[in-house]
């Protein structure tokens, strides 16, 4: 069962643009949605996080979207930078009290 | 900065034999997990552990699965028999206190069973 759903494996961006990377979930329980990125021979390492009274949470170049009626939410990168090359995990939560779950991840590519 | 540290980086092992992987925790965390990962798959929850007993676990964490902390800075996860489809990358990790938000994730063990 995929709670936590990325559904593109992989995107393509030029450096200064935009990047949306998309993560969909379905249960309803979950109330803490974070972002982890992930470099290769590395662990995940938190990037950003949104509780779900809030629909939107920006930290510098990195913006969380949340629509919790559609049950999505979207990391947004702008600028994008050729060092933000990684693997992008949406993960969601219950209160923080329940396990992380985690989606496939999405790896996305900054090309200079 | 402190990190998690995970030994060793890569493992090779034969069906059916026992494997210990090592954690080793950030000093003041009180929080244990294991995570893995299966190639192309999601990072899946196996247990967590606090206060020297497993306070969660999943399916996946059979009575192939056993985690202990020896001592005072080592944290381990035992496969009693591996199968291949225990292949994976399995990532520990901490936090001091019991809230998931920003768990400090060590650098992962590949485990190979062939």
């Amino acid at each position: 069962d995929q709670q936590v759903k990325q559904n593109s494996p992989s995107l393509s961006v030029q450096e200064g643009r935009i990047s949306i990377l998309n993560c969909d979930y379905t249960n309803s329980m979950f109330d803490y949605f974070l972002w982890y990125k992930k470099y290769p021979a590395e662990g995940p390492t938190f990037l950003i996080s949104i509780s779900s009274i809030k629909d939107k949470n920006e930290d510098g170049r990195f913006t969380v979207f949340l629509n919790k009626s559609a049950k999505h939410l979207s990391l947004h990168i702008v600028p994008s930078q050729p060092g933000d090359s990684a693997v992008y995990f949406c993960a969601a939560t219950n209160s923080g009290n329940t396990p992380l779950v985690f989606g496939k991840g999405t790896r996305l590519s900054v090309i200079a | 900065e402190p990190e998690v540290t995970q030994t060793p980086s890569h493992q090779v092992t034969q069906m059916g034999q026992e494997v210990i992987l090592r954690c080793v925790p950030i000093s003041n965390h009180l929080y244990f997990y294991w995570y893995r990962q299966i190639l192309g798959q999601k990072v899946e929850f196996l247990v967590s552990f606090y206060n020297n007993e497993i306070s969660e676990k999943s399916e996946i964490f059979d009575d192939q699965f056993s985690v202990e902390r020896p001592d005072g800075s080592n944290f381990t996860l035992k496969i009693r028999s591996t199968k291949l489809e225990d292949s994976a990358m399995y990532f520990c990790a901490s936090i001091f206190g019991g809230l998931n938000e920003k768990l400090f994730f060590g650098s992962g063990t590949q485990l190979s069973v062939l």
